[in-house]
């Protein structure tokens, strides 16, 4: 149980052009959904928690208009990267919460973005 | 200075060997310990959950609290080659399911046959 998918599982983009990311619960209804970012070789880092039917909730320094989040569903969140640029190249993780605890994140796959 | 900090390896034993990965912390607040196994190109996948000082057991896997020095550690005993990997910690503050975790860097280990 606790299975998390995402889509696609990797994407190479041209700079300017936008990019959706879908997160989805498979076996489990989901009221929150995380999204991070890993870059090579670094820790995971918290872009935005988003819950489902409300706006999300970016981090300082995340961009929510480059960064979009649309939690639509208790099983399916989406992160649209806007205008993307090499930079924005990286690793994007999501994972779903399906209980009360700490420990109750359960993580996606990831996708993998490059941006020509 | 980072709020955990974790040796990113990479870190190379022979099968069987008893693994030793560590991360400090600097936040006192800090009170929900996991550690992640992630390989790569894959999410984290969980593999212990601790908030007391002192040890728990999992199988070959024991995860270590010492909150009055803010280190943590997993042991991995008879290791694996299937065991290589990266390993995260990650804390938080909360024991709510929306609190914000923060990771370490990352071990990367690696079990030789």
């Amino acid at each position: 149980g606790a299975v998390v998918s995402q889509h696609p599982s990797w994407v190479i983009c041209k700079s300017g052009t936008s990019v959706k990311i879908e997160c989805r619960s498979l076996d489990f209804q989901a009221t929150t959904m995380f999204w991070y970012r890993q870059f090579p070789k670094q820790s995971l880092m918290l872009m935005a928690t988003s819950n489902e039917g409300s706006k999300a909730t970016y981090e300082q320094g995340v961009e929510k208009d480059k960064f979009l989040i649309n939690h639509a569903s208790l099983t399916l969140s989406t992160l649209t990267v806007t205008s993307a640029h090499p930079e924005d190249s990286s690793f994007y993780i999501c994972s779903a919460t399906s209980g009360t605890g700490a420990d109750t994140q359960y993580f996606g796959p990831g996708t993998r973005l490059t941006v020509l | 200075q980072k709020e955990v900090e974790q040796d990113p390896g990479p870190l190379s034993v022979p099968e069987g060997a008893i693994v030793s990965l560590n991360c400090t912390y600097s936040n006192s607040a800090f009170q929900y310990f996991m550690w992640y196994r992630q390989y790569s190109r894959k999410g984290p996948e969980l593999l212990m959950y601790t908030y007391s000082s002192g040890n728990k057991e999992d199988g070959r896997f024991t995860a270590q609290v010492d909150k009055s020095s803010k280190y943590i550690s997993l042991f991995i005993r008879d290791s694996q080659p299937s065991d290589s990997a990266t390993y995260l910690c990650a804390m938080t503050r909360t024991s709510s399911n929306t609190g914000k975790l923060i990771f370490g860097q990352g071990t990367t280990l690696q079990v030789k046959p």
